[in-house]
C-alpha cells in the first residue's frame, strides 16, 4: 500500500502568515489523485483539494496545492483565524485508499 | 444540498458485530462511489473501504485490516449503503464516516461504535 508521510506534525503560526504542509508518498501517486482535507474538532473533514492542485467548490483561493508524482504541498497564503486545524492528505488513485498522519496548524 | 446521514453505532462486546447504515440525499446516489472513513479517539484518520457505484461494478474494496470481518454493500432504490462489521476488536473503537466520491468529496456527521467488554 501507498504510505504517505506528513511533515511537520505540528505547524506554530500567527494569523497573516503562510502556511506550508508537505505530504510524501511512498510509491508514485496514479495520476496525481491526492487530496486534502481540514479537520476542525468535534466535526468531520472537509475536503479542500482534490488532484493535487483543484480546489473543491467553495474553498477560498488561499489554499493551493501543488506537486505531483510523490511530493505534495498545501499552502495556506494567508492564514485566517477559522484556518487553524488539522489538515490530512490521501491519495485516492490505488486501492487500498491511504490517508496521511495529519498536521496540525496550531497558533503561535 | 448532499446529505450523509450515518446510524447504527453504539456499544458492543469485542467479537460482536455491528451494522451501520448511511442514507444519502441531494445527488444521485446511483452514480456515487461511497466510502466508510473511521477516526478512533484523538488519531487520524483511515479508510476502511469503499464500494463503486454500478454503472462503475459496484465492486468493494476494504483495508487490510478489516478485509474478511467487514461488508460493505448498497440499495440504490433506498439511498442507503450498509457497513456490516463482524468480529469486532476493541482498537476499531472509532467514530465512523460515510463518504461519497472517489475522493470524498463530502461527509457525514459520523457514528460512534465503542467496542468494549
Amino acid at each position: 500500500e501507498i504510505v504517505l508521510t506528513q511533515s511537520p506534525d505540528t505547524l506554530s503560526l500567527s494569523p497573516g502568515e503562510r502556511a506550508t504542509l508537505s505530504c510524501r508518498a511512498s510509491q508514485s501517486v496514479s495520476n496525481n489523485y491526492l487530496g486534502w482535507y481540514q479537520q476542525k474538532p468535534g466535526q468531520a473533514p472537509r475536503l479542500l483539494i482534490y488532484g493535487a492542485s483543484t480546489r473543491a467548490t467553495g474553498i477560498p483561493d488561499r489554499f493551493s496545492g501543488s506537486g505531483s508524482g510523490t511530493d505534495f504541498t498545501l499552502t495556506i497564503s494567508r492564514l485566517e483565524p477559522e484556518d487553524f486545524a488539522v489538515y490530512y492528505c490521501q491519495q485516492y488513485g490505488t486501492s487500498p485508499l491511504t490517508f496521511g498522519g495529519g498536521t496540525k496548524v496550531e497558533i503561535k | 444540498e448532499v446529505q450523509l446521514v450515518e446510524s447504527g453505532g453504539g456499544l458492543v462486546k469485542p467479537g460482536g458485530s455491528l451494522r451501520l447504515s448511511c442514507a444519502g440525499s441531494g445527488f444521485t446516489f446511483s452514480n456515487g462511489w461511497m466510502n466508510w472513513v473511521r477516526q478512533a479517539p484523538g488519531k487520524g484518520l483511515e479508510w476502511v473501504g469503499r464500494i463503486k457505484s454500478k454503472p462503475d461494478g459496484g465492486t468493494t474494496d476494504y483495508a487490510a485490516s478489516v478485509k474478511g470481518r467487514f461488508t460493505i454493500s448498497r440499495d440504490d432504490s433506498k439511498n442507503t449503503v450498509w457497513l456490516q462489521m463482524n468480529s469486532l476488536k476493541t482498537e476499531e473503537t472509532a467514530m465512523y464516516y460515510c463518504t461519497v466520491g472517489a475522493m470524498s468529496d463530502y461527509w457525514g456527521q459520523g457514528t460512534l461504535v465503542t467496542v468494549s467488554p
